[in-house]
Formats: structure tokens, C-alpha cells, sequence
């Protein structure tokens, strides 16, 4: 079972790009890697998922490393609407089918 | 297209008092799944399933039992709540694809406190 850890919490100005790194070191072979955004009293939702290398969106870039021992959503030019919670996951495609578990997740609080 | 519903949305339970959340999805997703969040904590994952007439544990199974008669429908059971269950609960579909994850769409979240 992949698991993951992130930063519990980081700060940033408005205009500023947020990065925020997630280790997962147990990632199997077949695993995306996959990051959600979550509003208070909401569900999260989908922001981007990769593989490897670099993968970019219109909300949001995700940096992958050979190793795919970790994984950076980056954030560009924040406004205090990305004020959330971020997760990164991991699929964990067992023989039981796909087991998702979420990390604890990273506050991002966007500052004026 | 109503995407992920859940009912009901909040509930209050007294200890010991049964109940079941339906969560239901439209978009005939494969893979079903039911979380909870307590207060500002991430989700845990209580049971999933991959198909009409499966299910599977989470993190956190104990205390809750789970049916997926139908693939659109997935039933989360508490048979005899406990406080400790106090949580918002969201349930999540995806489709499925070997070894990609699929992208988890969530339901509004259904609150629940058991006194």
C-alpha cells in the first residue's frame, strides 16, 4: 500500500506560485499519482494526475522525478479562491481493485 | 447529469439507533467509494468496491457494513451507531483502468452526529 506524506501546512502572498511536494517511496510500478482539491464542507475534486515526468493543465503543473519517489503540484500566480486543503494520492491497485487512501493533505492558506 | 448524490444529507443519531446512507451515481462508474472526515482531518477510506455485488475494506471498517446491489447504488450501514461515528461521510465514484487512477468525483458529503 502506497502511502504518502506531505507538508501539513504552507503559506503564500497572492501573484506568488505555490509548491508543494508529497513523498510516496512505495509507489508500485503501475501507480499514478493523482492531486485533489478540497473546500471547506465540500468534496474534494480532481485538479491533475501523471505518471512521470511533467504534466500541466490549465490550473496547475505536476513535476515528477525519475525515481517517482515524489511528486510537486505546482500552484502558479495564487489567489485567495486556492485557499484549500491539497491532496496527493497514490493508486494502490491491489488485488482487491483499486484501494485509494488519502495522506493527510496540505492547508494552503493564500494571504492578500 | 446529477454526477454523485448522496441522501440523506445531515442526520442526527442517538447511541445505538441504526441508519444507512445511499449514495448514488449516474455516470455508471465502476468503482464506488465511501470516506469519512472528522473535523480538520483528512478522509479515510471505510469500504470500496469494484463492480455490482462487491465490496472491499478500507482504513477504517469497523462499525459499518456496505451493499452494492446495484452498480449505480452504493449503501453505507451504521447498525448501532456510536459517537465516535460522528463524522461527515462522502461517498466517491471513478471508472476504472488498470493501474491509472481514475478521477474520484465526490458526492456534497452527508452529516452525520450521534449523541
Amino acid at each position: 500500500l502506497a502511502k504518502t506524506t506531505q507538508p501539513i501546512s504552507m503559506d503564500s502572498y497572492e501573484g506568488q506560485e505555490v509548491n508543494i511536494t508529497c513523498s510516496h517511496n512505495n509507489i508500485a510500478t503501475n501507480d499514478y499519482i493523482t492531486w485533489y482539491q478540497q473546500f471547506p464542507s465540500q468534496g474534494p475534486r480532481f485538479i491533475i494526475q501523471g505518471y512521470k515526468t511533467k504534466v500541466t493543465n490549465e490550473v496547475a503543473s505536476l513535476f515528477i522525478p525519475a525515481d517517482r519517489k515524489s511528486s510537486t503540484l505546482s500552484l502558479p500566480r495564487v489567489s485567495l479562491s486556492d485557499t484549500a486543503v491539497y491532496y496527493c494520492l497514490v493508486g494502490d491497485s491491489g488485488p482487491a481493485g483499486n484501494k485509494l487512501t488519502f495522506g493527510g493533505g496540505t492547508r494552503v492558506l493564500v494571504k492578500p | 447529469n446529477a454526477g454523485v448524490t448522496q441522501t440523506p444529507k445531515f442526520r442526527v443519531l442517538k447511541t445505538g439507533q441504526s441508519m444507512t446512507l445511499l449514495c448514488a451515481q449516474d455516470m455508471n462508474h465502476e468503482y464506488m467509494y465511501w470516506y469519512r472526515q472528522d473535523p480538520g482531518m483528512g478522509l479515510r477510506l471505510i469500504h470500496y468496491s469494484v463492480g455490482e455485488g462487491t465490496t472491499a475494506k478500507g482504513e477504517v471498517p469497523d462499525g459499518y457494513n456496505v451493499s452494492r446491489l446495484k452498480k449505480q447504488n452504493f449503501l453505507l450501514g451504521l447498525e448501532s451507531a456510536a459517537p465516535s461515528q460522528t463524522s461527515v461521510y462522502f461517498c466517491a465514484s471513478s471508472y476504472w483502468t488498470s493501474g491509472d487512477t481514475g478521477e474520484l468525483f465526490f458526492g456534497e458529503g452527508s452529516r452525520l452526529t450521534v449523541l
